[in-house]
């Protein structure tokens, strides 16, 4: 099946600090979402993105589907952005593969 | 829109139990779900795909006799863990997406199980 490594598994930051967070993906995909769970464990969707770019907010994502990777930006961030941020695609099931995840911890 | 509800949000049973967890998607309908299950500091794994009128697709090495599915309803998916074991003990969370469409899956709270 599909293979989603994602990287750093651990980042620490100041607040205010900027991150980059990258998804690599092992073949074609319909879906690409990013996902942050919060300490209470619901995930929560931040971006619906097989292609393109998207911003919300502080928040902004690139997929680059020919190259097979998925970029996370995080801006000026916050305590609480901390949290485990997930990406997860579709290779053709319908079923979400997920990443092992990144560990994200903001200090103030 | 587009909200996905579980319940109970945790439960505590004892070993040799069953346990019932529901999905349910409140404003659209979704004719596929699926169950995902999550051990502590780990990733989400895919247990099964919930198909609305028909059996369930279970991903290799979970025992559907252990994880039984349910999807009676367009709105509406069960997962039964029976005679549960403290191995089973995790988050269980569920998912699903509008009929009709390969666009955004929206999960649910999830389900954190505890067997004694």
């Amino acid at each position: 099946g599909i293979q989603v490594e994602q990287s750093p598994p651990d980042l620490i930051l100041q607040e205010g600090a900027n991150s980059t967070l990258r998804c690599n993906f092992s073949d074609s995909v319909n879906n690409l979402q990013w996902f942050h769970q919060n300490p209470w464990g619901q995930l929560i969707n931040l971006f619906y993105i097989p292609s393109g770019t998207k911003q919300n907010g502080r928040l902004s994502a690139t997929t680059v589907a020919t190259e097979r990777y998925s970029l996370l930006y995080i801006s000026s961030s916050q305590t609480t952005d901390s949290g485990v941020y997930f990406c997860a695609v579709d290779g053709g099931r319908r079923a979400l593969t997920f990443g092992s995840g990144t560990r994200l911890q903001v200090q103030p | 829109g587009a909200v996905v509800s579980q319940h109970p949000s945790w439960v505590i049973c004892k070993s040799g139990t069953s346990v019932k967890i529901e999905c349910r998607s409140l404003d659209f309908q979704a004719t596929t779900m699926f169950w995902y299950r999550q051990f502590p500091k780990q990733s989400l794994m895919l247990m099964a795909t919930s198909n609305e009128g028909s059996k369930a697709t279970y991903e290799q090495g979970v025992e559907k006799d252990k994880f039984l599915i349910n999807h009676a309803s367009l709105t509406l998916s069960t997962l039964t863990v029976t005679s549960a074991h403290p191995e089973d003990s995790s988050f269980y969370i569920c998912s699903a997406s509008a009929a009709g469409s390969t666009d955004t899956q929206y999960f649910g709270p999830g389900t954190r199980l505890t067997v004694l």
